[in-house]
Order: C-alpha cells, then structure tokens, then sequence
C-alpha cells in the first residue's frame, strides 16, 4: 500500500467546475506539497503546506493534520488546469513520498 | 534566474550499456533530490545531498546506481549497467535549506532497450 493515496485517479470536467482533488496519508509529516505535470513537461511545486490553507489565484489547498488529509480545489477550471496533480508528503527525515497523481482534463 | 535544468532529456541505451544524468540545481540550492517514475507508478525518492554529502539514499534500488555531488553543485547519477527495469523519468528537484520550497527539473527520460 502506498503512503500517499490520491483520489481520484481521472477527473473530466466542463470549463468553469469546481475541482476538488483529495489526499490521504499515513505517516507522519513535516510539510505536503502538491505538485502539477503538464503533459511533456516538468514538475512545478504549486504549495507546500505543514497547516491550514493556502490560496493562489483559482487554486486553494487545505490540509488536516489531524485527520492526515488534504485537497487541491480549483474553482472556476479552465482549459489550461489540464495537467496531472501529485500530492506529496515530506517526511520529518526529508524523504518524499509521491501519490500517484490524478489526471485532470478540463474540457471547453 | 535558472531554474533546475536536467541534461540529457531523453536517453536511448541499450541494456548492459551506462548511462549518467546530470542535474544542475538552483544556484545557491543546498539540498538536491533525486526521484524516478517508472511507467504507471508513482514517483520514488531515490536520494537526497546536502551539499555534497548524501544524507539519505535509502531509495537507490541496487549498487547499479551511483549518484554523486562533488562540490555541492551539479549532481549527476549513473547507471551501470542498464537494465530494462530502469526505463523511466528521472527527476531532480533542489530547495533551500531542508524546509523549503522543492523545485523540479523537467526530468530526463531514460529508455533501455
């Protein structure tokens, strides 16, 4: 079982949904990242979280200590959001454990 | 500023051969990452320097992997010698201190035939 777990794998939606990407782990952590891959392209870090919410521009992220848990919220998608979204955890001893992303196609 | 950049994107060998990925972090960037996906699995940690010193390579899969740091500056990672189970995207990512933002290269793809 992985460490990090992302629901859901594939997302489809219309231009201008509300997106809630979920994730879950298990150990314990010192900061969650959640990262975008464009198709082809490199990783870009969109937060890095160790409490609370996060906003920048359409994107909110949230995350639960308590109960292990965080989401990536997209308000208003777009087109150009279609892109796979990884949660990542860091581990108090600097190791990364990666979901294994959700697929977001946002449709015009 | 540059960003994290990798070298070479895309790499064809054939199994037995070596190949060796480099990786130049952010100027400044102490801590240097490196991961691999293999297809259809998630990203795997497989090494962290601080500086020029591995703090932790507890996901190196096997003594065919060999990373180094000299200096504290570019890292590279080789593999000697291929197999096809090493086909994959190898990333890099470099942050600040221990806490601070990770950011990615685009990755340098690895195919063994």
């Amino acid at each position: 079982k992985n460490e990090v777990e992302q629901s859901p794998q594939n997302l489809t939606a219309q231009e201008g949904e509300f997106i809630t990407i979920n994730c879950s782990y298990s150990v314990g952590i010192s900061a969650l990242h959640w990262l975008q891959q464009h198709p082809g392209g490199g990783i870009v870090s969109l937060f890095m979280l160790s409490s609370g919410k996060k906003k920048h521009g359409r994107l909110i992220a949230t995350i639960n200590i308590q109960e292990k848990h965080s989401s990536l919220h997209i308000t208003a998608s777009h087109p150009r959001d279609s892109a796979v979204y990884i949660c990542a955890v860091r581990k108090p001893g600097n190791q990364f454990y990666f979901g294994t992303g959700t697929s977001l196609t946002v449709i015009p | 500023e540059a960003g994290v950049t990798q070298f070479p994107s895309h790499s064809v060998i054939e199994k037995g051969q070596t190949v060796t990925l480099r990786c130049d972090p952010i100027s400044g960037h102490d801590n240097l990452y490196w991961y691999r996906r293999v297809m259809g699995k998630e990203i795997k940690f497989l090494l962290h320097f601080v500086k020029e010193s591995k703090q932790d390579e507890s996901g190196m899969p096997n003594n065919r992997f060999l990373a180094e740091r000299t200096g504290g500056t570019y890292s590279t990672l080789k593999v000697q010698p291929a197999e096809l189970e090493d086909s994959g995207v190898y990333f890099c990512a470099s942050s600040l201190g221990n806490t601070g933002e990770l950011f990615f290269g685009e990755g340098s793809r690895l195919t063994v035939l």
